[in-house]
């Protein structure tokens, strides 16, 4: 198993829809999560962090279940502009050391 | 506020050659990691530093590759020789990691990126 997964997608949605992204992982000892976007040929980008308590940032809502081992990404009302693929990064401590493992990504259109 | 600055954005060389990649941190962040990223495999972490000592290189791919940080705002990545399945976008970043004892919850910034290509 991956230490991190992501359904590829693409998820094809049309705007304002609302739209649901999971990324699990296979480490119980992993400690702080992350969401980033990434635009074609840039660099991934910090969308938001990731707490048990859950957190929202406008359209956007990210949830944490350790139990399952999973996070979790809804965008609500999506716009055009939410077209991007969306990787989930997990940070493990092993040996002292943050170590960070990226998903390979969800990517996400969103049509007129 | 300066973010984590790439040279050169792109390089286009012939396989055998040798690559030379830098990165500049953001200021006051004391860890760096470079990624290598590809259709097939994605973002693929090859090493990280924290106070400009390797910490885990266990992603580098072979001897070809090798690291350093002379200090904490420069780093670099090099490939000697190069081959035409090194061929990817290389990523450098930054972040500020907690001391010891406590965990990290600071996320790490990008730079630009180079992309790489092997003749």
């Amino acid at each position: 198993r991956k230490e991190v997964e992501q359904d590829p997608g693409p998820f094809n949605v049309p705007e304002g829809a609302t739209v649901a992204f999971n990324c699990t992982y296979s480490n119980s000892a992993s400690q702080s999560f992350f969401w980033y976007r990434q635009d074609c040929r840039k660099e991934p980008k910090l969308l938001m962090s990731v707490y048990s308590s859950g957190n929202e940032d406008g359209r956007f809502t990210a949830q944490l279940n350790r139990a399952s081992q999973y996070i979790s990404l809804l965008i609500r009302d999506s716009k055009l502009s939410d077209s991007a693929t969306y990787l989930c990064v997990v940070i493990r401590l092993s040996g002292g050391s943050y170590i960070p493992t990226f998903g390979r990504g969800t990517s996400l259109i969103v049509h007129p | 506020d300066a973010g984590v600055i790439q040279s050169p954005r792109h390089e286009v060389t012939e396989m055998g050659q040798e690559v030379t990649l830098r990165c500049k941190p953001i200021s006051g962040h004391n860890s760096l990691f470079w990624y290598r990223q590809t259709m097939m495999r994605g973002l693929e972490l090859l090493i990280y530093f924290n106070n400009n000592v390797p910490i885990d290189d266990s992603g580098m791919p072979e001897d070809r590759f090798s690291a350093k940080m002379p200090n904490a705002s420069f780093s670099t990545l090099k490939i000697q020789p190069s081959e035409p399945r090194d061929s990817a976008v290389y990523f450098c970043a930054s972040s500020l990691v907690q001391g010891a004892g406590g965990y990290s919850n600071q996320p790490q910034h990008f730079g630009d990126g180079t992309r790489l290509s092997i003749l």
